[in-house]
């Protein structure tokens, strides 16, 4: 079936570290996108990577898109406090056969806590 | 402008009764998603609208799962005669338009979180 799978399911730094989560796709996806959802929030929108080699930066954050559309990695640079939360990739996967509507199958997600 | 609303945000229920979910999209938002989300697990797919099209269904788990959607706008999930197995939160989304394959990204509620007694 479709998967999107995540590591590490948990990471907890010290404020001032790094901190990289990895999402593996069991199929070439058209795009990626990734999420955040703080502690007794609801998933948030962070960004869309769709060519294939696609690095973009928010800030501290940088997110890749694999060469061949089935990885994708999240890396943030000296974390802080603010940074909390659990970090979810998805990618669309059809629906039906042959049908023209997508959902978004996402990983379990990471969960990453910093030690102030 | 408002978000996603969802009510409940919160529903506690007794096993074999029904519990009827609602869901208030961003108002222009075409696409209508239903997630599920257990205790420390990813977001699970259930039913996706798009405007007054027939809902993909495909992710409901069982027969016991229902959805509509009237007037392509407010959502309503319906769950019968609930089971233990039900307890979760359940995540409203809407988009633009299919945010899947667009840069149209999913807006989703705060949540209804359901536990089943």
């Amino acid at each position: 079936g479709q998967q999107v799978m995540q590591i590490p399911q948990y990471q907890h730094v010290q404020e001032g570290e790094d901190f990289t989560t990895y999402c593996n796709s069991s199929t070439t996806l058209s795009n990626i996108q990734w999420y955040k959802q703080r502690p007794g929030g609801h998933p948030v929108f962070l960004i869309q990577l769709v060519k294939s080699g696609e690095v973009k930066k928010q800030k501290r954050l940088t997110f890749q898109f694999g060469e061949a559309k089935k990885n994708s990695s999240l890396h943030i640079t000296a974390t802080q406090t603010t940074d909390v939360g659990t970090y979810f990739c998805a990618g669309p996967h059809r629906l039906g056969s042959g049908g023209s509507n997508y959902k978004l199958t996402f990983g379990k997600g990471t969960l990453l806590t910093v030690n102030p | 402008g408002a978000g996603v609303s969802q009510s409940p945000s919160n529903k506690v229920t007794e096993k074999g009764k029904d519990v009827e979910l609602r869901c208030d999209p961003i108002s222009g938002h075409t696409a209508l998603y239903w997630y599920r989300q257990s205790l420390g697990q990813g977001l699970e797919f259930l039913i996706y609208f798009q405007g007054n099209s027939a809902p993909d269904k495909s992710g409901l788990p069982s027969d016991r799962f229902s959805a509509e959607r009237t007037g392509g706008s407010v959502s309503t999930l319906t769950i019968q005669r609930t089971q233990q197995e039900d307890s979760a939160v359940y995540l409203c989304a809407s988009s633009v338009r299919d945010g899947v394959l667009h840069n149209s990204p999913l807006h989703f509620g705060n949540g209804t979180r359901l536990t089943v007694t």
